[in-house]
């Protein structure tokens, strides 16, 4: 079945880059996601990448996609403090419904 | 945010009591989406609706219905409450099947 992993916990000091890795298992996922969760608070669409893209820039923001191990990833230049929230990676599988499958999230402390 | 507001947002209630979340949105999107996070799954998806009256279960759908009588509306309820039900619960929504969701801040729900 559809899996999508994260690691749970990074940690980087401010001005730094950050960098949150996925991995996943549906080989026909269309579009790939990126959504941040600060406390309290709902799921914040940061971007999200076709699956026929390696890459995608978005300000700080990098998205790298290598659909050949199934691992995306998601770079914040210039990391800061305001940066710190839960990001979690998501897959929307191929069908009509819109389903997206979640990975647990990875919690990115930054370090003043 | 994008239009979305849930109702209500906190609540807390005893096992066994009936108990519906409301989602109402104002973007005329036609998804609608019920999730529950719990620490360590991420999101997972309980029902969806792609059109009035249209729904589907997702992943974790046991104890709860849904209804969606009109376009802006989407009703999630626990018939029977029970402590396993403990959760936060978000709304999301998406123009189609291959938009991007936008989630709602959630419900944060406690059953005692």
């Amino acid at each position: 079945g559809e899996d999508v992993e994260q690691s749970l916990f990074l940690s980087v000091r401010e001005g730094d880059s950050s960098v949150i890795n996925c991995t996943y298992t549906d080989s026909s996922s269309t579009y790939l996601y990126w959504y941040k969760q600060e406390p309290g608070a709902g799921l914040q669409l940061l971007t999200y990448i076709f699956s026929n893209m390696d890459m995608k820039q978005d300000q700080r923001l990098t998205v790298l996609l290598n659909k050949k191990d199934k691992h995306l990833s998601l770079r914040i230049a210039d990391t800061q403090t305001g940066d710190s929230a839960i990001y979690f990676c998501a897959e929307s599988i191929r069908s009509n419904t819109g389903k997206l499958i979640f990975g647990q999230g990875t919690t990115l402390q930054v370090k003043p | 945010d994008a239009g979305i507001t849930q109702s209500p947002r906190h609540k807390v209630t005893e096992t066994g009591t009936p108990v519906t979340l409301r989602c109402h949105q104002t973007e005329n999107h036609r998804y609608m989406y019920w999730y529950r996070q719990d620490p360590g799954h991420g999101l997972r998806l309980i029902h969806y609706s792609y059109g009035v009256k249209d729904t589907d279960k997702g992943e974790v759908s046991d104890g709860y219905s849904v209804s969606r009588s009109k376009t802006e509306d989407f009703l999630l309820t626990l018939e029977s409450a029970t402590s396993s039900q403990t959760s936060v619960y978000f709304c999301a929504i998406s123009e189609s099947d291959v938009q991007p969701q936008h989630f709602g801040d959630g419900t944060r729900l406690s059953i005692l």
